[in-house]
């Protein structure tokens, strides 16, 4: 069985600083992760991912995120947020390797951005 | 290059009556994935399929949601009989079943009155 739990379901942060957004997860497998991003009404739109090999993986829109074992978590930062990020945020796990490929997502982070 | 098509986009219902939700995966897509998102439960797996074929469907709430895919490039989402509780956004994605990367539809929002 797989979860996700995210952190904060609100981060407000002024233009310019740093976003963080957090993500831990639980799985019996080694996990495929994900980020998606949603803007209002629309569906998601996928920001990065970690399959396997380096552990700290760059997405669209200056976004990256860092794969921790150890600590079960894939938290997603951005240097500097920019007014276009305010939007919900989506972490995700599937089963890495040949295992089963539905997604799990966390309860998801709405990411406000102050100018 | 044409991504996950959904229709309809919005569906207004009554109690009771039949809700058919439909889906065109990207093509040469051979994994299907049917989501819910509803402000309770968040994005939670329906179903999904692969080469047509239905392989998780624990996610399906009850008896009155049925899923078909009966070719490579269209899929539908039956409720019947639809009840309030079933209103929520549904999205349809797809993938290569090799590939583990999902590419999410608009979503159809549905509201059962």
């Amino acid at each position: 069985a797989q979860s996700v739990t995210q952190l904060g379901s609100h981060v407000s942060v002024s233009e310019g600083a740093l976003v963080l957004l957090r993500c831990n997860y639980s799985s019996s497998v080694p996990p495929y992760l994900f980020w998606y991003v949603q803007y209002p009404n629309q569906g998601l739109q996928l920001l990065l991912k970690y399959t396997t090999g380096a552990t700290l993986v760059k997405g669209i829109n200056g976004f990256e995120a860092e794969f921790k074992k150890s600590e079960t978590s894939f938290h997603l930062t951005k240097p500097s947020a920019h007014m276009s990020d305010a939007a919900e945020y989506f972490c995700a796990v599937s089963e890495g390797g040949t295992g089963r490929r539905a997604l799990t997502f966390g309860s998801g982070t709405r990411l406000q951005v102050q100018p | 290059d044409a991504g996950v098509i959904q229709s309809p986009r919005h569906e207004v219902t009554e109690m009771g009556q039949e809700v058919t939700l439909r889906c065109k995966p990207i093509s040469g897509h051979n994994s299907l994935f049917w989501y819910r998102q509803t402000m309770m439960r968040g994005l939670e797996l329906l179903i999904y399929f692969n080469n047509n074929v239905p392989i998780d469907d624990s996610g399906m709430p009850e008896d009155r949601f049925s899923a078909k895919m009966p070719n490579a490039s269209f899929s539908t989402l039956k409720i019947q009989p639809s009840e309030p509780r079933d209103s929520a956004v549904y999205f349809c994605a797809s993938s290569l079943s090799d590939q583990e990367t999902q590419y999410f539809g608009p979503g159809t929002r549905l509201l059962v009155l």
